[in-house]
């Protein structure tokens, strides 16, 4: 059983399309997160969302929106891509949220996106 | 402005002997740190954590340890086997709560060699 799957693994796609990353966790976890990887191999935090309410929204273009339709799944939505949008994302999720200590998350395979 | 950081890109180390992952960190309110492995096409799996209070902890074949004073942790598998092969990521946070984001470094590329 997948515990944290992302859909698609691969996307490539032209400059100026609109494209989502859909993603989901079975754990139960409360709080889910989208990481970008960029070419120099940073991990950093995009967005997170505990119990479907954003928590964390770091300084990213408005034309990346996370959605979160219930506690389990966490989408990514790109409108207007862009040549540096071609990154891997990772969604991610912990198993407790709020003012407790969160330890670890658990993430996703990644979806390597290639805007040409 | 890279508040945590991995100095060394790579690090090739022989079947059976230690290997050590350095990190560095420059944010002094970080209180909660963490050791992430990732093999290729697959996400980062959590690997070992350790809170400020502490300046060890151990699980298993890997051992972090934590100098706050001089904002240095270091990650010890011994003894290492070629399945450990991997990118090995320091992460910090500020509480280690969801309200606070988790900074991750660069990334320390290790490779076992049987």
């Amino acid at each position: 059983d997948t515990a944290v799957s992302q859909t698609p693994k691969y996307l490539v796609t032209q400059m100026g399309n609109d494209k989502s990353i859909k993603c989901e966790q079975n754990l139960g976890h409360d709080t889910m997160y989208w990481y970008k990887q960029d070419s120099k191999k940073f991990l950093k935090i995009m967005f997170s969302y505990n119990n479907k309410e954003l928590i964390i929204n770091e300084t990213v273009p408005n034309r990346f929106s996370p959605k979160s339709p219930d506690k389990a799944h966490l989408n990514l939505h790109i409108n207007s891509l862009e040549l540096g949008d071609s990154a891997v994302y990772f969604c991610a999720s912990s198993p407790i949220g709020g003012t407790d200590i969160s330890y670890e998350q658990y993430f996703g395979p990644g979806t390597r996106l290639t805007v040409t | 402005d890279q508040q945590v950081k991995q100095n060394s890109p790579s690090l090739s180390v022989q079947e059976g002997r230690i290997s050590i992952l350095n990190c560095d960190y420059t944010n002094s309110m970080f209180d909660y740190f963490l050791w992430y492995k990732k093999y290729p096409a697959e996400g980062p799996t959590f690997l070992i954590s350790i809170s400020s209070i502490k300046d060890k902890n151990e699980d298993g074949r890997f051992t972090v340890f934590l100098n706050k004073s001089a904002k240095h942790l270091s990650l010890h598998i011994v003894p290492s086997q070629p399945g450990d092969s991997a990118v090995y990521f320091c992460a910090a946070s500020e509480s280690g709560t969801s309200y606070d984001k988790v900074i991750f470094g660069p990334g320390t590329s290790l490779s076992v060699i049987p």
